[in-house]
């Protein structure tokens, strides 16, 4: 069972447009949401995240908008460029559970993002 | 420089030939992760370990053996690799002991499985 659905699976903007990416879950006791950043032949790198306790996190020209109550969060990419063409990742991961921290993260399937000059 | 390591970076080997993906880290973090790239089901976790000596099984274990002897050092092996097994891996590595907090990639192993 897939813990975190990402959609769409692939976006096209032109620069300057906001490509938005979103991620639904099921698990309430998920309380931190890392957005990866991957490109073509290197590994994922982390972008930005949140957690639960805030409705919206920005930096730079991204920003994570998270709904708790509908078990919703988003990727906006504000003024996308050329060089945002790449390979998004939402994911998923408890902190503590009775007293432990957990080792489990949960990837979405990804959103391959083409940004067109 | 800070990194995560992986070696090798590409293999092509038969079915049922064990192999290892050594991966190693210089940052002295606590908890490191092995994930598997398939196009379409974005990245899943194999195994991972919180500490020296302790490991977990993530969402595919099956066929992969991990061992966590040295904090820096975190090997994935195959012990008779079959064709399913073909993927790109990624070992990842972050300074607390849970999955929350920033994980460091590495460069990924292409391996595959004839």
């Amino acid at each position: 069972q897939q813990q975190v659905k990402q959609s769409p699976q692939s976006l096209i903007v032109q620069k300057g447009g906001i490509p938005i990416i979103n991620c639904a879950y099921e698990n309430t006791a998920f309380d931190y949401f890392p957005w990866y950043q991957q490109f073509p032949g290197k590994g994922p790198a982390l972008l930005i995240a949140i957690r639960p306790d805030v409705s919206e996190k920005k930096e730079g020209r991204f920003t994570i908008s998270f709904n708790k109550s509908a078990k919703q969060f988003s990727l906006h990419i504000m003024d996308s460029q050329p060089g945002d063409s790449a390979t998004y990742f939402c994911a998923a991961s408890i902190i503590f559970f009775r007293g432990s921290t957990l080792g489990r993260l949960y990837f979405g399937r990804g959103t391959q993002l083409t940004v067109w000059p | 420089e800070a990194q995560v390591t992986q070696n090798p970076r590409y293999l092509i080997t038969v079915t049922g030939k064990k192999l290892t993906v050594t991966c190693s880290q210089n940052m002295n973090h606590e908890y490191m992760s092995w994930y598997r790239q398939d196009p379409g089901l974005g990245l899943r976790q194999i195994y991972y370990s919180m500490n020296v000596e302790v490991t977990d099984k993530g969402d595919v274990p099956e066929g992969y053996k991990v061992s966590r002897k040295e904090k820096r050092n975190f090997p994935l092996i195959l012990e008779s690799p079959s064709p399913n097994q073909t993927s790109l891996y990624f070992c990842a590595s972050s300074l607390g002991q849970g999955a929350s907090r920033e994980q460091f990639f590495g460069p990924g192993t292409r391996l595959t499985v004839l």
